[in-house]
Parts: structure tokens; C-alpha cells; sequence
């Protein structure tokens, strides 16, 4: 079984850049959940979908960040502008249910 | 408020010997409970969970957990630990209908040889 897949793995950027991160959940997954992972703060749940519907939103930090689910295997999360402070490592999860949160390699952001 | 305490930020033990992580948890609802470990440049595997039953818990990798309500812990065990266990591990505590979990801030695991 493929487990979530995401892409990049890293990305570099130059302030001021959009960027766009990728997830493909588990197949027959119905909620998506998307984190961000740094020293400081830890693992800061930023946003989750049920059924592509974005449930709770209430961890974005701001309105440069957006995150959408098109459909059932694919999620976005965008920054634009990014900036330094972005620079982390951006997880996606998926779950059956609710159930048993699986996550993916994550994506290694740096914004220079 | 609802949150989760891990209380040892790093701890280093003998490849061989026995190994305990702390989890402590404050929450309102009934909870479920969770492990996962981290290695470098990785994402979070699942070792084990708890949503009901039999208290004590058991993973992979030779991990077992045990929840003990009076105590609002859910601590991680090896009996012994293998050079490959050095990662860090993550408690989590979500319920039935929140599908958000809280995680601790980690506790890293060195094993020496």
C-alpha cells in the first residue's frame, strides 16, 4: 500500500515567492490533515478536510497561507508571499474516520 | 485546557537496556491515546495507540504502552532498546469525534553502543 505521498521534499525559496506543496493522501482516506513541524513551536495542526471540505482552518497563521482539496487524492497547501519565518517541515496526514492519523515524508521548506 | 506533557526533552540509554518515556495528559474527554517516532528527516510512524480495553498496549518495533487513567499517563516501554530506536518519539491525545490531535513537544532518544 502506498502510504501519503508528498512532494517536494524540500523546497527552497526566495522571499516574497509563492509556494505550493503537494499531498496525495491514502486511497479511501476521507480526511486530510495538514502540519507544520519547527523547533520552537513543534507540531502545529494548521488545517483539515473531510471529504475535500475544509473542516477547521483555525491554525493557518495568516491569509498567506491557503490549503484546498480539489478532490478525494489530492490537497494543496499554498504560502504567497512566503517568508523566513515559513521555513519549516510541512507534514500531511490522512485518516480513515477520523481514525488513526497516517503521515507523509513532509516537505522541507527553507525561505531564504 | 486540553494538553500534552512530555516531560523528558532528550534521554540516553544503553543499547540493551530497558526503556521508559512519560507522557502526561490533560483532557475533558474521554481520550484516545497515541505513539509515534520520528527518525531524521522523516515523517511520524505510528508505534501503538489506545481507544479502549485492555490498558496495556502493544506496538511495533517491541513497544508497548500502558494507560493508566487515575494517573493521566500513557508511558512508552522497550525492554531493550536497539541502536536503531534513536529517533524521537511523539504522544498525541484526540477523542472520539475531534479529529485533532495533540501532540507532545518530543522526547529525543540517543542509544549508545
Amino acid at each position: 500500500d502506498a502510504g501519503v505521498i508528498q512532494s517536494p521534499r524540500h523546497e527552497v525559496t526566495e522571499m516574497g515567492q509563492e509556494v505550493t506543496l503537494r499531498c496525495k493522501p491514502i486511497s479511501g482516506h476521507d480526511y486530510l490533515f495538514w502540519y507544520r513541524q519547527t523547533m520552537m513551536r513543534g507540531l502545529e495542526l494548521l488545517i483539515y478536510f473531510n471529504n475535500n471540505v475544509p473542516i477547521d482552518d483555525s491554525g493557518m497563521p495568516e491569509d498567506r497561507f491557503s490549503a484546498k482539496m480539489p478532490n478525494a487524492s489530492f490537497s494543496t497547501l499554498k504560502i504567497q508571499p512566503s517568508e523566513p519565518r515559513d521555513s519549516a517541515v510541512y507534514f500531511c496526514a490522512s485518516s480513515l474516520a477520523g481514525d488513526t492519523q497516517y503521515f507523509g515524508p513532509g516537505t522541507r521548506l527553507t525561505v531564504l | 485546557a486540553q494538553s500534552v506533557t512530555q516531560p523528558d526533552i532528550h534521554i540516553t540509554v544503553s543499547e540493551g537496556a530497558s526503556l521508559e518515556l512519560r507522557c502526561n495528559y490533560s483532557y475533558g474527554a474521554t481520550p484516545y491515546l497515541f505513539w509515534y517516532v520520528q527518525s531524521p528527516g522523516q515523517g511520524l510512524q505510528l508505534l501503538l495507540k489506545y481507544f479502549s480495553g485492555d490498558t496495556l498496549v502493544q506496538g511495533i518495533k517491541g513497544f508497548e504502552a500502558e494507560f493508566k487513567r487515575s494517573q493521566s499517563s500513557f508511558n512508552l516501554r522497550k525492554p531493550s532498546v536497539h541502536w536503531s530506536d534513536a529517533a524521537e518519539y511523539f504522544c498525541a491525545v484526540g477523542s472520539s469525534g475531534t479529529y485533532k490531535y495533540i501532540f507532545g513537544t518530543g522526547t529525543r532518544l540517543k542509544v549508545l553502543a
